[in-house]
């Protein structure tokens, strides 16, 4: 079936990085974009950015630029966000979703991965 | 701050039917037919219920309906079940990106 299964949880401290992977299956990995969406704790989702796994191109949230980065390989239908330079407001769930383009609906979501930046 | 505005929460009784606003501008709802909505129970991932506005995925009720109208969005679920209990989200496109609500807990 097709689903995202993403690493599992992370506590890091402030100013570290940290790494979390997203790994595709039951569909063709190339055919879609992959969004990241935090979700810190009681708060709502925010986008943080897609990565064309075709072209490999991306797109950030401009508050995000030079912090985060997004790669993907299509040899193992794997994306991977990198997030640098942690501070405490970083922590959140961390969620992986599919999309046909960049603006049609997340159809389906990883289970999320929770980051935990605590000193 | 959200980028679209939802009510903080919304309650009704099973069986009734309640409505959920999602106000954003005339460069992103307003602008696009790329509006959709996620259910989330507490501890989960989001789940897509409603694309493009209206569109509804394979598997989800008929219960749960979109439309658009301005720069306003609207979820309508009918025959409230004990189960619809859930946040909801908005998304719209903005044209570089896309951007969420804020959030809207439904109690049945």
């Amino acid at each position: 079936q097709v689903q995202l299964v993403q690493s599992g949880a992370e506590v890091k401290k402030p100013g570290a990085s940290v790494k979390v992977s997203c790994k595709a299956s039951g569909y063709t990995f190339t055919n879609y974009y992959i969004h990241w969406v935090r979700q810190a704790p009681g708060q709502g989702l925010e986008w943080m950015g897609w990565i064309n796994t075709n072209t490999g191109n991306t797109n950030f949230l401009q508050m995000l630029q030079g912090r985060v980065t997004m790669t993907r390989d299509t040899s193992i239908t794997t994306v991977s966000l990198e997030l640098n330079s942690l501070r405490f407001d970083d922590t959140a769930v961390y969620y992986c979703a599919r999309g046909w383009l960049p603006w049609s609906g997340m159809d389906v979501w990883g289970q999320g991965t929770t980051v935990t930046v605590s000193s | 701050q959200s980028a679209l505005t939802q009510p903080a929460s919304v309650s009704g009784s099973p069986g009734q039917s309640i409505t959920i606003s999602c106000t954003g501008t005339s460069s992103d709802i307003g602008a696009y037919n790329y509006v959709s909505w996620y259910q989330q129970h507490p501890g989960k991932a989001p789940k897509l219920f409603i694309s493009e506005v209206s569109n509804r995925p394979s598997g989800v009720s008929s219960r749960f309906s979109g439309s658009k109208s301005g720069n306003t969005a609207s979820l309508t679920i009918s025959g409230l079940q004990a189960e619809d209990e859930a946040d909801y989200f908005c998304s719209s496109y903005t044209g570089h990106s896309p951007a969420f609500g804020g959030g809207t807990k439904l109690t049945v």
